[in-house]
């Protein structure tokens, strides 16, 4: 069963630094979004991208946070200078259309020193 | 401000019992409704949609949607330990095309 897969599962940083979390939607769709989950919190709307544009964004998603669909496969998620309160899961997740079901990657712990 | 709201629970039912788990929105012109579990440390495994008014079954567990009430609920029948999980309910409001969560409510199946 095709699925989203995600990389690194786990990734440290200092505080500052820039991050690239990496992706892979199901081949077939056509919507991918990125999601955060701050532990203990619900999971938080990032993103929302669809014919190689932005095509929603929550107030999170600033200037600090930029999306990408470098080749035909792979979505990514940059965040450019890494704060404290950064540190969570990120998921990825796709689907076929804006309003279907979406599907989540097992997620990225991202932490921030 | 939209929002989806669930009791946290913890909601402990024994095993082989029903689980009953529910959810209100608030904004009326929803059109997708979705449950997914979360073991802890993972990520959210979609369970069950509904777009529908009325019930939707499949294999142990049905959801229920009430536009009128704004109100979806998950039926788990036949409650099995490894069910113990985090179920969160997330709508897709009309217009966009972002999942807005619940903050979920624990389930836990004892035996």
């Amino acid at each position: 069963e095709p699925e989203v897969t995600q990389t690194p599962s786990h990734q440290v940083t200092q505080m500052g630094q820039e991050v690239i979390l990496r992706c892979v939607p199901i081949s077939n769709h056509l919507y991918f979004y990125w999601y955060r989950q701050i532990l203990g919190q619900k999971v938080e709307f990032l993103v929302s991208f669809y014919n190689n544009e932005i095509s929603e964004k929550s107030e999170i998603f600033d200037d600090q946070f930029s999306v990408e669909r470098p080749d035909g496969s792979n979505f990514t998620l940059k965040i450019r200078s890494t704060k404290l309160e950064d540190s969570a899961m990120y998921f990825c997740a796709s689907s076929v259309t804006g309003e279907n079901e979406q599907f989540f990657g097992p997620g990225t712990r991202l932490t921030v020193l | 401000q939209k929002e989806v709201e669930q009791n946290s629970g913890p909601l402990s039912v024994p095993e082989g019992a029903i689980a009953s788990l529910n959810c209100t929105y608030s904004d009326r012109g929803s059109q997708s409704f979705f449950w997914y579990r979360q073991y802890s440390g993972k990520s959210p495994e979609l369970i069950m949609f509904i777009y529908s008014n009325g019930d939707k079954e499949d294999g142990r567990f049905t959801a229920q949607l009430n536009k009128a009430s704004q109100y979806v609920s998950l039926l788990i029948r036949d409650s099995q330990p490894s069910d113990s999980a985090t179920y969160l309910c997330a709508v897709n409001y009309p217009g966009g095309n972002k999942l807005t969560f619940g903050t979920g409510t624990q389930l836990k199946v004892e035996l």
